[in-house]
């Protein structure tokens, strides 16, 4: 079982904004980071320490921690965006993935 | 720029051994750590483990003792997964990434994953 929760699923509208959670009583005492994964490619990181986007990644995406709530936050979605994504810890000497969430956008 | 690149698909039969390689470039191999993680069909990421490419000592994941080992030839920058004993349950991708290191307000080493190789299929098949 995972200790970091997230949605399987989470659809959004063209042009929308989605909101992927990762719940868990660690996040609030570590820094979350998230990861893009798409078929046949290399996992992408799009978020590293809640909220810091590699030069890399479109500034439509965003993320947050507050609570025991991370957020990985995609504004104005596009197509290219649909992929899974996994948010991610380090903690006592062990990394930890949340389970994933498929982004539809539709 | 930093590459991860990754030996090709893999199909054995049960109790035989596997060696996936992943040969770095765009960085010194020995300043990063190395990091293995499991997908298997329908699944999740699962992180294996790490070796520390300066010293060559491993770190293994619970669930990933006894057959797994992770080596590494730093003359050509390359890390490699070794599964011995195959099951039909090994059968997923494999992927290595590259660690990047931070301290927190504690002092305490923290990691994520920057750099991904796009996997290696890993069949197990009678």
């Amino acid at each position: 079982s995972h200790e970091l929760t997230q949605p399987l699923s989470v659809s959004v509208a063209l042009g929308q904004t989605a909101r992927i959670t990762c719940g868990g009583e660690i996040i609030g005492r570590r820094d979350v980071h998230w990861y893009q994964d798409k078929p046949g490619q290399a996992p992408v990181l799009v978020m590293y320490r809640d909220n810091v986007r590699p030069s890399e990644i479109s500034e439509r995406f965003s993320g947050s921690n507050s609570g025991n709530t991370a957020s990985l936050t995609i504004s104005r979605a596009q197509g290219g965006d649909e992929a899974d994504y996994y948010c991610q810890v380090w903690d006592s000497s062990t990394l930890m993935f949340g389970g994933g969430t498929k982004l539809t956008v539709l | 720029q930093v590459q991860l690149v990754q030996s090709g698909s893999e199909l054995k039969k049960p109790g035989a051994s596997v060696k996936v390689s992943c040969q770095a470039s765009g960085y010194t191999f020995t300043t990063k750590t190395l990091h293995w993680v499991r997908q298997a069909p329908g699944q999740g990421l699962e992180w294996m483990g790490w070796i520390n490419t300066n010293t060559g000592i491993p770190t293994y994941a619970q669930g990933f003792t006894g057959r797994f080992v992770f080596s590494l030839d730093t003359s050509v920058s390359t890390a490699y997964l070794q599964i011995s004993r195959l099951k039909a349950e090994d059968t997923a991708v494999y992927s290595c990434a590259r660690g990047e290191m931070y301290y927190d307000g504690s002092g305490n080493r923290l990691y994520y994953l920057d750099f991904w190789g796009r996997g290696t299929l890993v069949t197990v098949s009678a």
